[in-house]
């Protein structure tokens, strides 16, 4: 089934650690985004890429990076991780990025605790 | 920067009744995209609905339906004929059509659905 995968779904880490979270489409999409939803907060934007080999800041994007070496993949890496952190981690997809009318789609999220 | 508000963080309704759920959003520019998005329980991230900003005619996908009104900047979302399966959070969106464009969310309404 296409889609988007996001492994693991859920994590305990230890302040400090480092943390790498797996983001897997097979659409062919040009545009990923990464999302962490916190009660109360809704989503906020961390990290996009509108196409392979470039990305961009969101609204909170300190404590994270990203990368885009092809299509498909788009790591979110937490290097040392804290226990505001804590949060669902979503991804997402857009098959364009820029201008378009398209809707994203999302993975099933990743629960990360951080303690 | 655009911003979307959802001024009510919680509604109930009747099971078989009508619910409107509100959604504003602040924005410079004057072509742009609406979204309503839906996550139940499971967390999955599911789209609704969704409203481009250069036409008038409100869309409408079986019993969801939108209010759009462009100059007050107003984004509502009606389900009639409420099912408990609508039972989840509603969050609206807007996604800019700007080059480098950034999908914002709203912070997001929880419907219950009373039986």
């Amino acid at each position: 089934i296409a889609g988007i995968t996001q492994a693991p779904t859920s994590q305990i880490l230890a302040a400090g650690r480092r943390m790498t979270l797996r983001c897997t489409q097979d659409m062919r999409h040009n545009a990923m985004y990464w999302y962490r939803q916190d009660l109360g907060l809704g989503l906020r934007l961390i990290h996009y890429s509108n196409t392979a080999g470039t990305t961009g800041k969101g609204e909170v994007p300190d404590g994270y990076s990203v990368s885009r070496a092809n299509t498909d993949d788009f790591p979110l890496t937490l290097a040392s991780a804290v226990p505001s952190q804590t949060s669902v981690y979503f991804c997402a997809s857009s098959p364009e990025g820029g201008i378009s009318n398209s809707p994203l789609h999302f993975g099933n999220g990743t629960r990360l605790t951080v303690t | 920067a655009q911003t979307v508000t959802q001024s009510q963080p919680e509604m109930s309704v009747q099971e078989a009744e009508t619910v409107t759920l509100s959604c504003t959003y602040d924005t410079s520019e004057s072509d742009y995209y609406l979204f309503w998005y839906k996550q139940p329980p499971s967390r999955q991230m599911i789209l609704v609905i969704r409203q481009e900003a250069y036409k008038q005619q409100n869309a409408t996908e079986n019993r969801f339906s939108v209010n759009f009104q462009k100059a007050a900047k107003s984004f509502s979302l009606k389900i009639s004929d409420s099912q408990l399966g609508d039972a989840a959070m509603y969050f609206c969106a807007y996604r800019s059509m700007n080059r480098d464009d950034k999908i914002i969310f709203g912070k997001g309404t929880r419907l219950h659905i009373l039986p």
